[in-house]
């Protein structure tokens, strides 16, 4: 167990609906990273947050969205979505004052879009 | 256009055997490379590489850089069913703090 958490564990929604995937990271842990796998892309680098603000953006569609609450914890918003949305969404926590950057995942949110 | 290239995408070998997983790469500011291993669900990490030419050591996994050739191997001796898993490597950037991921390399341990 990492102790970063993420809920749900599965959601299965319709084309063109919204979403919202949550994440709690490590106690301590100022950044959280968003990431997608899919079986043909592998894990891609979404977005990253340092303590409440936007710090790197990587291959995030525009009908994706993030953002990084004062206590911390994080939240994807998919809208719009699409068939090929599908997939599995990790965060990750890093611990804050280290410069290696160390990542811990949680255990993933898997989205269908039927 | 940056990438991370790993290699074989699948490996099968028996318990006991020693493999090596390939990671190449071409991005730009490179800061340092990552191993990581996702069994079921997330990826749990395994080294950081920053230096050239120093091994990184763990039980039976060991890993080393080459930042010349740009490429990083990852050792795994007298492998055990456990060690089934998809190997996951990335590069993380410098200047933007942007991570890449590979493919990543399927191993299957047969007993």
């Amino acid at each position: 167990d990492s102790g970063v958490t993420q809920t749900p564990k599965h959601l299965i929604t319709a084309t063109g609906q919204r979403v919202t995937l949550r994440c709690s990271p490590r106690s301590g842990d100022l950044s959280v990273y968003w990431y997608q796998q899919s079986l043909d892309q592998g894990l891609q680098f979404l977005i990253q947050y340092y303590n409440g603000e936007e710090r790197a953006k990587g291959n995030i569609l525009e009908r994706f969205s993030a953002q990084q609450f004062p206590d911390l914890h994080s939240e994807l918003n998919l809208s719009s979505l699409e068939l090929g949305d599908s997939a599995l969404y990790f965060c990750a926590s890093s611990p804050a004052g280290t410069s290696t950057r160390l990542q811990f995942f949680g255990p993933g949110t898997r989205l269908t879009v039927l | 256009e940056d990438k991370v290239v790993q290699s074989p995408l699948s490996l099968v070998v028996h318990e006991g055997d020693t493999v090596t997983l390939n990671c190449s790469y071409e991005v730009t500011n490179f800061r340092s490379l990552l191993w990581y291993k996702q069994e079921k669900k997330a990826p749990t990490f395994l080294f950081m590489l920053t230096s050239s030419g120093i091994e990184k050591k763990s039980g039976r996994l060991s890993s080393i850089l080459d930042k010349k050739e740009l490429f990083s191997i990852l050792n795994i001796t007298a492998t055990q069913t456990g060690d089934s898993a998809v190997y996951l490597c990335a590069v993380l950037m410098n200047r933007d703090d942007k991570i890449i991921f590979g493919k990543g390399t399927r191993l299957h341990i047969l007993p």
